[in-house]
Parts: C-alpha cells; sequence; structure tokens
C-alpha cells in the first residue's frame, strides 16, 4: 500500500503564481486534513476534510482553498502565492474510530514549497 | 487559545539520560484522544501513541512510557535510558469535535537532541 501520497515534494514559486498540491490516500479513510510546519511553530491545520464533499477551516485559512471530490483525493490550492506561504506542507489522513473519534493519523512525505 | 502547548522548546541530554517531554491539552470535549509522533531529522511524522480520554492508564512500551493524567490535563512522554537515535521533534496532538466533525491539532513540538 503506497498509503498517503503528496505530489509534488518540492516546488518554487514566484509572487502571484498559483499552484495546487495533491493528495491521495489508498486507505479509505473519512478524514484528510492539511497542514503546514514552520520552524518553532509546529505543525498548523489549514483545512480538513470529514468526509467527501465536505471540507473545513482549520487553524490557518488564510490564503488557501481546498477540494475533496472525490473520498481519496484531498487538493490544496494557492491561488495566489505569497512568500509568507512558503513553508512545508503535510497532508494526512485518518478514519473514524471509536465513540466516533479519530484514530492516528497517516502522513504524506511532505512537499517543500517555496515562494521567491 | 492554543489547545495543545508543549512548553520545552528544546531539550539536550546526554545518552542513557531519562528524558520527559511535556504536554498540556486544553478541550471542552468529553471524549478525545491525543497522540505523540516523532519527526527524525528524515522529516516523515512517525505515530508512537494514542490514548483515549475515557482510559487513564498509563503506558509502557519499551523505553518509551507515557503519564496520562486528565486531572492536570497532561499527557507526558518519558524516554528512559536515552539513545542518539531518539533525537528527533516529538509532537503531542489532539483529536477533538470541530464544528464539521474532528479536527486534529498539534502543539509546537518539542526538539531532544540526545548526544554521545
Amino acid at each position: 500500500n503506497a498509503g498517503v501520497t503528496q505530489t509534488p515534494k518540492f516546488r518554487v514559486l514566484k509572487t502571484g503564481q498559483s499552484m495546487t498540491l495533491l493528495c491521495a490516500q489508498d486507505m479509505n479513510h473519512e478524514y484528510m486534513y492539511w497542514y503546514r510546519q514552520d520552524p518553532g511553530m509546529g505543525l498548523r491545520l489549514i483545512h480538513y476534510s470529514v468526509g467527501e464533499g465536505t471540507t473545513a477551516k482549520g487553524e490557518v485559512p488564510d490564503g488557501y482553498n481546498v477540494s475533496r471530490l472525490k473520498k481519496q483525493n484531498f487538493l490544496l490550492g494557492l491561488e495566489s502565492a505569497a512568500p509568507s506561504q512558503t513553508s512545508v506542507y503535510f497532508c494526512a489522513s485518518s478514519q473514524v474510530g471509536d465513540r466516533k473519534t479519530n484514530t492516528e493519523a497517516f502522513f504524506g512525505q511532505g512537499t517543500r514549497l517555496t515562494v521567491v | 487559545a492554543q489547545k495543545v502547548t508543549q512548553a520545552q522548546t528544546e531539550i539536550s541530554v546526554v545518552e542513557k539520560e531519562d528524558v520527559t517531554l511535556d504536554c498540556v491539552y486544553e478541550t471542552r470535549d468529553t471524549t478525545y484522544y491525543l497522540f505523540w509522533y516523532k519527526q527524525p531529522p528524515s522529516g516523515e511524522l512517525v505515530f508512537l501513541i494514542r490514548r483515549n480520554s475515557f482510559d487513564e492508564q498509563n503506558e509502557i512500551s519499551g523505553r518509551y512510557s507515557w503519564n496520562f493524567q486528565k486531572s492536570t490535563s497532561s499527557f507526558n512522554f518519558t524516554i528512559t535510558a536515552s539513545q542518539v537515535v531518539d533525537s528527533a521533534v516529538y509532537f503531542c496532538a489532539l483529536s477533538e469535535r470541530g464544528e464539521y466533525g474532528n479536527k486534529l491539532v498539534f502543539g509546537a513540538g518539542t526538539i531532544l537532541r540526545v548526544k554521545s
């Protein structure tokens, strides 16, 4: 099993450009998440999805949009990239466990994005 | 308000010392899960443990142990007889109910450096 796969692994963007990060999971998980990791800030939740067609804002959603048209895919879009969006982005997925709470999350390998 | 607080930004120990990583959380849910993840220098996120809110039994796995105390909202992680390979960033995380379902939020992480 591939688990959680992120595409691309590295990207350099110019300010104002747009791009989409793709996350794919093959574990039939209900929940999917996008995080960004910055030094000293830990993993901050950008958006998450509790099922196909449903998305919600996390802690730092501004400047990002997401879509989950298929259960296995969760897309993160940057419409107009800014240098402040330079970060490492992680996608994760998890299943609904006992008592409607999450099982552990499985993470992708990360995408290193630089905006110049 | 920060939901997961890891007050120790960085800890340095000498090999074979014991070390405890602190985690304090905040939630209004009565049912929630807590997690610890490890991020070695290679960058991937490795799941270590999950505890649910209705089970306060402490857990030991080899050199790792976890102390969950609801009374103090803490979920601390102890490594006994630390080794150089334990050097990593360790994250504590909380699964709590969001407006659209459960979301998983992380603390800022603790950098552990184990010196030989």
